[in-house]
């Protein structure tokens, strides 16, 4: 079974300019959710997206959007970037269908993102 | 509040020896699951091993089990037999019934093992 499958995997975007982020769930899995990791605050929950549907939401600002698609696929958005996006976005994958709290996620290799 | 504290930035160990990795939590749900991942250099986060919050066994997965002391609201990993590839960076997460999907994670224990 493949795993959960992030692309791309480095981007280097300037201040102001937008960025797409893509992660393709574990076959099956209709749960998908996204980190944002950096060296000062660690690994932080942006949200989650089941049946295409936003779940669960992290405290980030309205700049980081995401949707699901039909087939499970996920798309993360950030516009107007900021210095301070920098960071590894890690998208995971669940195959719960409800709020099950021992369900694990697996993780992809995540997109380095880098503003300048 | 700190929900995971980890409190070993770095630990280093011998090749074949064991380790424990420190993990803290803290919930007033009672249905939780604790998760361990390791994440190498490489960026990816491996999923290890699970504790449910009712389990009354400690969880065990290959060289890896977790010593879960409920009372005391710990849940440390224990490596066996550690192995040159298990030199990564360790996170305790927490998934609380009340949560839904967010995982919570600690800041990390950075393993180096040692020939």
């Amino acid at each position: 079974k493949a795993g959960v499958t992030q692309t791309p995997r480095y981007l280097i975007k300037t201040r102001g300019q937008q960025v797409t982020l893509s992660c393709s769930p574990i076959s099956g899995h209709r749960s998908v959710s996204w980190y944002q990791q950096t060296p000062g605050q660690g690994l932080q929950f942006l949200f989650e997206y089941f049946s295409e549907t936003q779940r669960n939401k992290g405290n980030f600002p309205g700049r980081f959007s995401g949707r699901q698609f039909s087939n499970s696929r996920s798309e993360m958005n950030v516009s107007t970037l900021e210095l301070g996006d920098s960071a590894l976005y890690l998208c995971a994958s669940s195959h719960s269908s409800g709020n099950s709290y021992n369900s694990p996620l697996h993780f992809g290799n995540g997109t380095r993102l880098t503003v300048t | 509040a700190q929900k995971i504290t980890q409190t070993q930035p770095g630990m280093f160990v011998q090749e074949k020896e064991a380790v424990t990795l420190d993990c803290t939590y803290d919930t007033s749900d009672p249905s939780y699951g604790l998760f361990w991942y390791k994440q190498p250099s490489s960026g990816e986060m491996i999923f290890l091993i699970y504790q449910g919050s009712y389990d009354q066994q400690n969880a065990t997965e290959g060289r890896y089990s977790l010593n879960f002391q409920k009372a005391r609201k710990s849940a440390n990993l224990v490596i066996s037999a550690s192995q040159l590839g298990d030199s990564a960076m360790y996170f305790c997460a927490m998934r609380e019934e009340t949560s839904g999907s967010r995982l919570t994670f600690g800041e990390g224990t950075q393993l180096t093992v040692n020939p």
